[in-house]
């Protein structure tokens, strides 16, 4: 029973390249979140979405992010350009239906540590 | 705007020794999470808490939840070096919308 996968798991890069990183959610979830995580700032949802469409992207912190679910098995994190504030380790992480009576356990990837110099 | 806070954010403890983190949060919610992070790792849940005065418990650890007080804990019974590791706890944000709002982590090292 896999989990949730993401690639790469380590990526280094130059500032002002473009950085896509990538996420399978586990089957059936419907839900999917993007965080970011550094050592200043914590743990940030970045965006989430349900059965394929942003719901909130609010912590989004530029326009030089954007996510893509092109269907309920794959999900992007593109940043273009990137610069060394990127910086940091992001997770994505999936979530079964929910309904207003149940729960809404998240259950994480592996992350990608990303490292723009 | 849901706030969690956690205390303390850094712990250092002897192994054998017991000790308690809090998790605050701001509204009114009944529904709590409590994951845990090991150096260079993802998160892993631990215990999901339902209602006021839930109780789960699962080795050295357990959780419980105060809703009226707003107020989780994490208790550690003779902690042991395995246990090392940072702990987060999260509340939904709101209702149906299937977003949580997680605390800033707290540090645990247990020293032999």
């Amino acid at each position: 029973d896999a989990g949730v996968i993401q690639s790469p798991r380590h990526e280094v890069t130059e500032m002002g390249q473009e950085v896509t990183l990538r996420c399978k959610p586990i089957s059936g979830h419907d839900y999917l979140f993007w965080y970011r995580q550094t050592m200043m700032r914590g743990l940030e949802l970045l965006i989430y979405f349900n059965n394929n469409v942003p719901i909130d992207d609010s912590g989004m912190p530029e326009d030089r992010f954007s996510a893509k679910m092109p269907n309920a098995s794959f999900s992007t994190l593109k940043i273009q350009p990137s610069e060394p504030r990127d910086s940091a380790v992001y997770f994505c992480a999936s979530s079964p239906r929910g309904t207003l009576s149940s729960y809404n356990e998240q259950f994480f990837g592996p992350g990608t540590r990303l490292t723009v110099l | 705007e849901l706030k969690v806070e956690q205390n303390p954010l850094f712990l250092s403890m002897q192994e054998g020794k017991n000790y308690t983190i809090y998790c605050n949060y701001s509204t009114t919610s009944d529904r709590l999470y409590w994951y845990r992070q090991d150096p260079g790792k993802s998160l892993e849940s631990l215990f999901v808490l339902l209602s006021n005065g839930a109780v789960k418990q699962e080795g050295r650890l357990m959780a419980s939840l105060d809703t009226k007080a707003r107020l989780s804990t994490l208790h550690i019974t003779a902690a042991v070096h395995d246990l090392s590791a940072t702990y987060f706890c999260a509340v939904d944000s709101l209702r149906g919308a299937q977003k949580l709002v997680f605390g800033q982590g707290t540090r645990l090292t247990i020293n032999p």
